[in-house]
């Protein structure tokens, strides 16, 4: 079963806006990955973030992780059109590692020109 | 580098039929994996490797082979194809001891009539 769920499903923002996407999971983890998927393509990597860290960047992306509530967030700042996609959480449980990463069904993120 | 290349990118299949889904990678990692992708959801981990010779199963194997016999190779057979086997296959490759980043190949689009 999915262990990742994104909020919210779909997210419409004007260019220069920020967009934050949210993930919750259910079970201890190594470690949370975000992944972002243009359409008809394969998943690109964005950031990873382990369990013993808060707050992560990575140019305009934050990802923040709180284990106590099993939730994570993506923001990203200054929004551009080439930023739509669809984003994916993917956690590595702590039994079994990223081989088997569990991902949750995604925020379609569509910033408007 | 190539990275993680798939073959096909489309196939249609009649129920019944086998086929074998290709993946290769020439980053020479140690790790792949095969996820599906269904409308409106995630990826799915159908079975994966830790190395040449080592395959298990992930979340849902049923319906799927797989075999290892070199570091670059890793096809995914279809025995006989179902209708619920309708789905966009995705491969990945992660290098044992990196920061836990998968790489995916561009997907195979698979219909089974």
């Amino acid at each position: 079963s999915q262990q990742g769920e994104e909020d919210p499903q779909a997210l419409s923002i004007q260019e220069g806006e920020n967009a934050t996407m949210n993930c919750s999971y259910k079970t201890s983890i190594n470690n949370l990955q975000w992944y972002r998927q243009n359409s008809g393509r394969g998943l690109v990597h964005l950031i990873l973030i382990r369990s013993n860290e808060r707050e992560k960047h990575s140019g305009r992306l934050r990802v923040t992780l709180d284990t106590s509530k099993k939730s994570s967030s993506l923001l990203i700042t200054a929004s551009r059109a080439a930023d739509t996609a669809s984003y994916f959480c993917a956690t590595a449980p702590s039994q079994g590692g990223s081989e088997k990463l569990v991902f949750g069904k995604g925020t379609k993120l569509t910033v408007n020109p | 580098n190539a990275g993680v290349t798939q073959t096909p990118k489309f196939q249609v299949l009649k129920t019944g039929q086998s086929m074998t889904l290709q993946c290769a990678q020439d980053m020479n990692h140690e790790y792949m994996s095969w996820y599906r992708q269904d409308p409106g959801m995630g990826l799915r981990l159908i079975h994966y490797s830790v190395g040449a010779g080592i395959t298990d199963q992930g979340e849902v194997p049923n319906g799927y082979n797989v075999s290892r016999s070199t570091t670059e190779d890793f096809p995914l057979r279809l025995l006989s194809a179902a209708p619920s086997q309708t789905s966009v296959y995705f491969c990945a490759s992660r290098l044992q001891g990196s920061t836990d980043t998968q790489y995916f190949g561009p997907g195979t689009r698979l219909t089974v009539l």
